[in-house]
């Protein structure tokens, strides 16, 4: 089954500042990539997702890219507020499910400091 | 639109009973997914239905077991449960269809002691 790889596992930023984080995946049959954003005490929260005959895709801060090539794929999110503080999680799922199974990594901290 | 809800939002139970947890879909959306989250983990999938029929499942043994009703809301059932089943139950919605979104709910805390 398909294996996705997230980094780094936290990240601190200053307020204003980029936050990159970074996914790899295993199965080059797959073909849909989106993040969740889970906070403390919820579920995780779709916030951007990208297919594979894209190469990027943004919305306000949040920007996702596709290397279909490297199988890696990245998100963005600029201009860091103390309200991006969750957990991220990539995922991945491939064209010959029919399920939708999503293979989550395992995920990356992010605080945004004042 | 209404959202994913699930219930309870958290459970104590001791090793070797029985737990039933409950999924109500996202209005419109016809499939629902099962996850489970260990801490610190991402979710792992258990099984998915659509049209009231288990649609393929994951690495998780039969003692998980599940159900969807003509309204598409969904149960999770677990036997004979044993202390790794220690964990945030997700549900997610979505409709029929490969790259179609899934949404989540904010999940069930399964405790076993």
């Amino acid at each position: 089954g398909e294996n996705v790889e997230q980094h780094p596992s936290t990240l601190s930023v200053q307020e204003g500042d980029s936050a990159v984080i970074k996914c790899t995946y295993s199965d080059s049959a797959s073909n849909y990539f989106p993040w969740y954003k889970q906070e403390l005490g919820k579920g995780p929260q779709l916030i951007i997702d990208i297919r594979s005959n894209v190469g990027e895709k943004k919305d306000q801060r949040i920007a996702v890219t596709l290397n279909k090539t490297a199988k890696h794929f990245s998100l963005h999110i600029t201009e860091t507020q103390p309200e991006d503080s969750a957990v991220y999680f990539c995922a991945a799922r491939d064209r010959g499910s029919t399920l939708g199974r999503l293979y989550f990594g395992r995920g990356t901290q992010l605080t945004v400091w004042p | 639109e209404t959202g994913v809800t699930q219930s309870p939002t958290h459970l104590i139970k001791t090793r070797g009973q029985q737990v039933t947890l409950r999924c109500s879909s996202q209005s419109g959306h016809n499939t629902v997914s099962w996850y489970q989250q260990a801490l610190g983990q991402g979710p792992q999938f258990i099984f998915q239905y659509y049209r009231e029929e288990e649609n393929g499942r994951g690495n998780f043994p039969p003692r998980f077991s599940g159900l969807q009703f003509p309204n598409y809301s969904s149960e999770l059932n677990v036997n004979a449960l044993e202390l790794d089943d220690s964990a945030l139950y997700l549900c997610a919605s979505s409709l029929r269809g490969v790259e179609q979104p899934q949404h989540f709910g904010d999940g069930t805390r399964l405790s076993i002691l």
